[in-house]
């Protein structure tokens, strides 16, 4: 059984500060995986693509650690505006070819 | 980018009915659509796959005969929920995917079932 687990919080952090969210994943052979953003009642949007050790994009990172199974996403700098549900997905086979597991999410919410 | 669009964004029908929701790709060809269901506080879950001109794969404890889907062309798939009951209240989402592995989402359906 392919499973994504995350906290799913909700984590209420100050704008301005850094936050940082884990997920683990139990398909070994998952060779790419994927941060999405979802907000409420809408589709999710990819947010950041993870397909060796990490991946950084403007105040976004992610890592990935192989060994122990988890990726993390980092957020620099918080704004209202990332208030969202952070999703973990990871694909049902090496790529993105099948379908996508997706985490429960991480809620995250930014007070002012 | 690549855009997919879904129809109906809400609807709201009678149990014992049927419901046809439509997810397009605007501007590219999807060999592959995905066909997603997200209750509320959970993930979204992988219904079926659906491939053009071929039937479609549905996942486990998915009922094949009661989410008709069909992929008659390169940009349409369509899901059918035959007579739908109130446990079928859900956002159904749909994705595409173009010749690279990255899956672009519908902005979804949200189906009551009263």
């Amino acid at each position: 059984r392919k499973e994504v687990e995350q906290d799913p919080g909700p984590f209420n952090v100050p704008e301005g500060a850094t936050v940082a969210f884990n997920c683990t994943y139990s398909n070994s052979a998952s060779q790419s995986f994927f941060w999405y953003r979802q907000d409420c009642r809408k589709e999710p949007k990819l947010l950041m693509s993870v397909y060796s050790s990490g991946n950084e994009d403007g105040r976004f990172t992610a890592q990935l650690n192989r060994a122990s199974q988890y990726i993390s996403l980092l957020i620099r700098d918080s704004k209202l505006s990332d208030s969202a549900t952070y999703l973990c997905v990871v694909p049902d086979s090496g790529g993105g070819a099948d379908g996508l597991t997706f985490g429960k999410g991480t809620h995250l919410i930014i007070q002012p | 980018g690549a855009v997919v669009s879904q129809h109906p964004s809400w609807v709201i029908c009678k149990s014992g009915t049927s419901v046809k929701i439509e997810c397009r790709s605007l501007d590219f060809q999807a060999t592959t659509m995905f066909w997603y269901r997200q209750f509320p506080k959970q993930s979204l879950m992988l219904m079926a796959t659906s491939n053009e001109g071929s039937k479609a794969t549905y996942e486990q404890g998915v009922e094949k005969d009661k989410f008709l889907i069909n992929h008659a062309s390169l940009t349409l798939s369509t899901l059918t929920v035959t007579s739908a009951h109130p446990e079928d209240s859900s956002f159904y989402i749909c994705s595409a995917r173009d010749l690279g592995d990255e899956q672009y989402f519908g902005p979804g359906t949200r189906l009551t079932v009263t």
